[in-house]
């Protein structure tokens, strides 16, 4: 079926260290891996996206890896900030425009 | 440029009563997508649109309708709301070419009694 799943639903860690936050997904029609921010009381906000032929893709403070072997996507934070505290989707865009979210990861950051 | 604008952001319904969600968007984009988010769950799809004039089921479309005459427009249709569709209800809209970016709005907190 099409799911997109999430390892751990809580991450805690300490200012300026680096975060990762995983996920699964078992469906294999897909043209993009997604992961989204979301602040209480907001819509969800895009944070970065990888093709599925990629394997790795970096932005501003992170960096996306995505492995079809194991069917895992990962976001890494570097640098983690308070700012950064937030629920965290990976979603997947499947080919034909549906996009399917993941249960998603709550980030807490400690001063 | 207000991008995303969901209508109304609150509304209480009493079981059986219909009503509609109103999204609309001004980047000309031809996907757009309703969501349901419920209390440490993710967002579940109920229903999207490829373009003017077509909608398709998602994840979770029981219970809804939607309709999509107007490129901008993304209406979603409760017929007889049950307090299971107590939820937040997102709407959201991307574009065909480039990023797979998705644009979201603010979100509609709908409470059925």
């Amino acid at each position: 079926g099409e799911s997109v799943g999430l390892h751990l639903p809580t991450l805690s860690v300490q200012e300026g260290d680096n975060s990762i936050i995983n996920c699964a997904y078992s469906n294999s029609a897909s043209d993009y891996f997604i992961w989204y921010k979301q602040e209480s009381g907001k819509g969800p906000q895009f944070i970065i996206d990888i093709r599925s032929n990629m394997d790795k893709r970096q932005g501003q403070r992170v960096t996306v890896l995505l492995n079809k072997t194991v069917k895992h996507l990962s976001l890494q934070i570097a640098a983690t900030q308070p700012g950064d505290s937030a629920v965290y989707f990976c979603a997947e865009n499947i080919r034909g425009g549906k996009l399917i979210f993941g249960q998603g990861t709550e980030l807490s950051v400690k001063p | 440029n207000a991008g995303v604008t969901q209508t109304p952001k609150f509304r209480v319904l009493k079981t059986g009563q219909s009503m509609t969600l109103l999204c609309a968007q001004d980047m000309n984009h031809e996907y757009m997508y309703w969501y349901r988010q419920d209390p440490g769950m993710g967002l579940r799809l109920i229903h999207y649109s490829v373009g003017e004039g077509t909608t398709a089921k998602g994840e979770v479309p029981d219970g809804y309708n939607v309709s999509r005459l107007k490129k901008q427009n993304f209406l979603l249709g409760l017929e007889s709301a049950a307090p299971s569709q107590t939820s937040v209800y997102f709407c959201a809209s991307s574009s065909l070419a480039g990023s797979p970016e998705a644009f979201f709005g603010q979100g509609t907190r709908l409470t059925v009694v």
